[in-house]
This record gives structure tokens, sequence and C-alpha cells, in this order.
């Protein structure tokens, strides 16, 4: 029962380089979101993805890219990673636009 | 901007007391209110959501809904060293959209054995 799964957990990343963070739920879900958590700062949403083939900008969307692939995954990416990405990235599905979001397990980036 | 305002704490409460755990939202139109628990290093999880005005009990969790003074809480009852943890709060704005799920930046609730 696996409900969101993010890969990696953890990543180091130097400036400038970029990296994909990968999300795959398989709850059948129609919407999909990417989120970062900072100290103070609380769930701030990136990018989201209210069915498959559509994705649109959330609050915080400058130094992102977004990819639904299939209705199941949807990806993250950072295309020249810096230091103000260093963050708590959490993807998370819903049933359909504004009902109970499930959440991944987190991905902990560091840019250095 | 709509905002959801909890009190960041820390809120500690003795072992076997209720804690109780605030939330007001700007929004008057807003319809669903969810409670998410996130103990550190971990994701949130969803563990009380409530739609109608009034409690809603699930266990040791009672979820209080106030439309009208625009408030949401949350009690735990009999709580357990196990409750400390962030409790979020989120609330789906009237307007719809991504945007429309709206999150507080949580109350960290230690319980003191």
């Amino acid at each position: 029962n696996a409900g969101v799964t993010q890969t990696p957990k953890f990543q180091v990343l130097k400036t400038g380089q970029s990296m994909t963070l990968q999300c795959a739920q398989d709850m059948n879900h129609n919407s999909m979101y990417w989120y970062r958590q900072d100290p103070g700062m609380g769930l701030r949403l990136i990018y989201y993805s209210a069915s498959e083939g559509t994705t649109d900008k959330g609050e915080v969307p400058n130094g992102y890219n977004v990819s639904r692939l299939n209705k199941r995954e949807f990806s993250l990416r950072l295309e020249s990673a810096a230091p103000s990405q260093t963050s708590v990235y959490f993807c998370a599905s819903t049933r359909a636009m504004n009902t109970e979001a499930f959440f991944g397990q987190g991905t902990r980036l560091t840019v250095v | 901007q709509k905002e959801v305002e909890q009190n960041s704490g820390p809120l500690s409460v003795p072992e076997g007391a209720i804690a109780s755990l605030n939330c007001t939202y700007s929004d008057r139109g807003s319809q669903s209110f969810f409670w998410y628990r996130q103990y550190s290093g971990k994701s949130p999880e969803l563990i009380m959501f409530i739609y109608s005005n009034g409690d809603k009990e699930d266990g040791r969790f009672t979820a209080q809904l106030n439309k009208a003074s625009q408030y949401v809480s949350l009690l735990i009852r009999d709580s357990q060293p196990s409750d400390s943890a962030t409790y979020l709060c989120a609330v789906i704005n009237s307007g719809g959209g991504a945007d429309g799920l709206t999150f507080g930046k949580g109350t960290h609730l230690i319980i003191q054995p």
C-alpha cells in the first residue's frame, strides 16, 4: 500500500547543477502537487497538475519546471540549483482538486 | 491572499490532559477543513477533516468548526507523548484552484510525560 512515493529521499547538489525529483502515486488520484517546506514558512505550493496533461504554477514556481508524465507520475526539475532552493520537497496527490491531500515521504535537498 | 493562522507554539501539555489546537482562516466562504499531524523529519499525515459546523469525533480526536467565527480547532483527549508533533491546519477556500488548499504554518505540540 505505497500511496505517494518520492525519490530520492536525500540529495546534495552543487550550485548550478540540475536534478529531477520523481513522484508517483498508486491511488488513481487525478491531481498532483509539489510543495516546499522551509522553517517558519510552512508549506508553499510550487506547481500543480489538476489532471493528466495539465500543469500550472503555484505560489513559488521560479527556478522549477514540472512534467506530468502520466496519471501516476509528476516530476519536478531544478535546471540550475541555487542555495535558496535548499528545502524539504513534498509531493502530494488528491482525488480531485480541493479534496484532502496525501503526501509522499519528502525529499531533503541541500544546495551548496 | 487567503490566510490560515495558527499559533506556532510550542504548546506544552501534561500527559493525560486535553490538548487544544486552534486555527483561524480569512476566507468566509471556505468549505472544507483538515488537520494534519507532522512528526519531525516526516511528511504531513491527515488525521481529521470537517465540513459542517459543530463537532466531529474520531477516537481521542475531536475537530470543532465555527464558520461564523471562522475558526476550527482540534482537541486531543488523554494526550500521549506520541502525540508530540506539529499540527497543520488546512483550509479549502471558496475560490477553488490549487491555491484553494491553504495550509497554516503549524502548531508545535509537546506532551510532557
